[in-house]
């Protein structure tokens, strides 16, 4: 079965520093991964999405991943954190039958 | 409409109350889900449905139901809500099979009280 952990519940970032976000996956076979943002009381927006193509994956907002099979991971950066990506990331397997798995999210803090 | 609306936004609702959280989506896509939210524990699927006129349990399923009647709505139904049901509930969509882009509604925030 799939599964992932996301290894942070929260982090915390100084504006212009790096980010990092952690996300380790389980599955039997090759996953599809994504990573989700949800701002403050909104819905959830896909930040970009590893399907088995590139391992270096690129989304919005200057975001982007690295698939590594050898540690399955799939963490998120992001070279310089701006107070606007203060949100909730949510770490996602594609599942049996089409079926979104979420991790339990990390919730980023951005200081001025 | 564009994508996927959810109703009502939000709601307070008594205990032993019924309630019915509203879907529908205009992208004529097969495959719609209903999850909730809770914190700390991510989001997690309550039922799916991969096809008009099919629904499956998902990790949550115990005191809902949902019907699939057509491609665009995707109701959910609590029959006797509690207050452990108290959740922000959000309904999506997605073309099908693979990992096509999911489509998500802006949410439900429901009190039971």
């Amino acid at each position: 079965a799939q599964s992932v952990t996301q290894l942070d519940s929260h982090v915390s970032v100084s504006e212009g520093t790096p980010v990092l976000l952690r996300c380790n996956y389980s599955s039997s076979y090759s996953p599809s991964l994504f990573w989700y943002v949800q701002h403050p009381n909104k819905g959830l927006q896909l930040l970009l999405k590893y399907t088995s193509a590139a391992t270096l994956v690129k989304g919005i907002n200057g975001f982007e991943a690295e698939f590594k099979k050898s540690e399955t991971s799939f963490h998120l950066t992001k070279p310089s954190a701006h107070m606007s990506d203060a949100a909730e990331y949510f770490c996602v397997v594609l599942g049996g039958t089409n079926k979104l798995i979420f991790g339990t999210g990390t919730l980023l803090a951005v200081q001025p | 409409i564009a994508g996927i609306t959810q109703a009502p936004t939000s709601q307070i609702l008594a205990a032993g109350r019924r309630m019915t959280l509203r879907c529908t989506q205009d992208m004529r896509h097969n495959a719609m889900y209903w999850y909730r939210q809770d914190l700390g524990l991510g989001l997690r699927l309550i039922h799916y449905s991969n096809t008009a006129g099919t629904t499956g349990k998902g990790e949550v399923p115990d005191g809902y139901s949902v019907s699939r009647a057509n491609t665009d709505d995707f109701p959910l139904t609590l029959a006797s809500a509690v207050p452990s049901q108290t959740s922000v509930y959000f309904c999506a969509s997605s073309a099908g099979q693979g990992p096509y882009g999911y489509t998500f509604g802006s949410g439900t925030r429901l009190t039971v009280v």
